[in-house]
């Protein structure tokens, strides 16, 4: 079946404006994850989504950064005021959670994000 | 909280040669262990895991990864690696019962050469 897929697969922006980038995740899968690859920091978590309970948003790194998941599938993670910091890969991930046990994450292609 | 550092960042090793991936973690709970693989201009993609039960586990393409409690490491080895291994090669952690995020070592930039 159709893998995690993420939109768009480059964006390029100019520092202070707006960018939203899109994942749709295997389709059943409840959790979504969101991560941040940068040269400087690595492979960082930043958001986290199961089925209709409150997101875990203790990895987002400022309060311009913003996500939903609508309807429980396809989600958006927006960052507003872009700065040459927010340059990366972003990645997404979905996994069938089942609580108390282990659920792979299958990532998508990611996202990368220059700031210019 | 849990923590993981890729003692290596980089790994040039010549084709056919055996090649040992260094990964140590920190936790104050008991954690999942994987080893993912990235391509060049590609996702993630998950090498192998270990969950519970014998502590070497086997992986994709060969690999295999050693999960040493008493260390609290789990080291990534090959005996005979390919230049198709070339690739950067992320240990990461979660803890069990956790939500499940992973948390991810620097990363290891592995170079075959022929």
């Amino acid at each position: 079946g159709a893998g995690v897929s993420q939109s768009p697969s480059n964006k390029v922006t100019e520092k202070g404006k707006d960018v939203e980038l899109r994942c749709d995740p295997i389709s059943g899968h409840t959790a979504l994850y969101w991560y941040r690859q940068s040269l400087g920091q690595g492979l960082e978590f930043l958001i986290y989504f199961q089925g209709n309970s409150a997101p875990d948003k203790s990895g987002l790194p400022s309060d311009r950064f913003s996500a939903e998941r609508t309807g429980g599938s396809v989600s958006t993670l927006t960052i507003q005021r872009t700065q040459q910091e927010d340059s990366a890969v972003y990645l997404c991930a979905s996994s069938y959670r089942m609580a108390g046990g282990y659920n792979e994450q299958f990532f998508g292609p990611g996202t990368r994000l220059t700031v210019l | 909280a849990q923590s993981v550092t890729q003692l290596d960042s980089q790994v040039p090793v010549f084709e056919e040669a055996p090649v040992e991936l260094r990964c140590n973690y920190s936790s104050s709970v008991s954690v999942y262990l994987f080893w993912y693989v990235q391509y060049p201009n590609q996702g993630l993609q998950l090498l192998l895991k270990y969950l519970s039960g014998s502590t070497l586990v086997k992986g994709i393409n060969g690999f295999e990864a050693e999960f040493n409690k008493s260390q609290t490491s789990f080291h990534l080895r090959k005996p005979s690696v390919h230049i198709s291994d070339t690739a950067e090669y992320f240990c990461a952690v979660s803890g069990r019962g956790s939500q499940g995020n992973l948390i991810f070592g620097k990363g290891t930039k592995l170079s075959v050469k022929p």
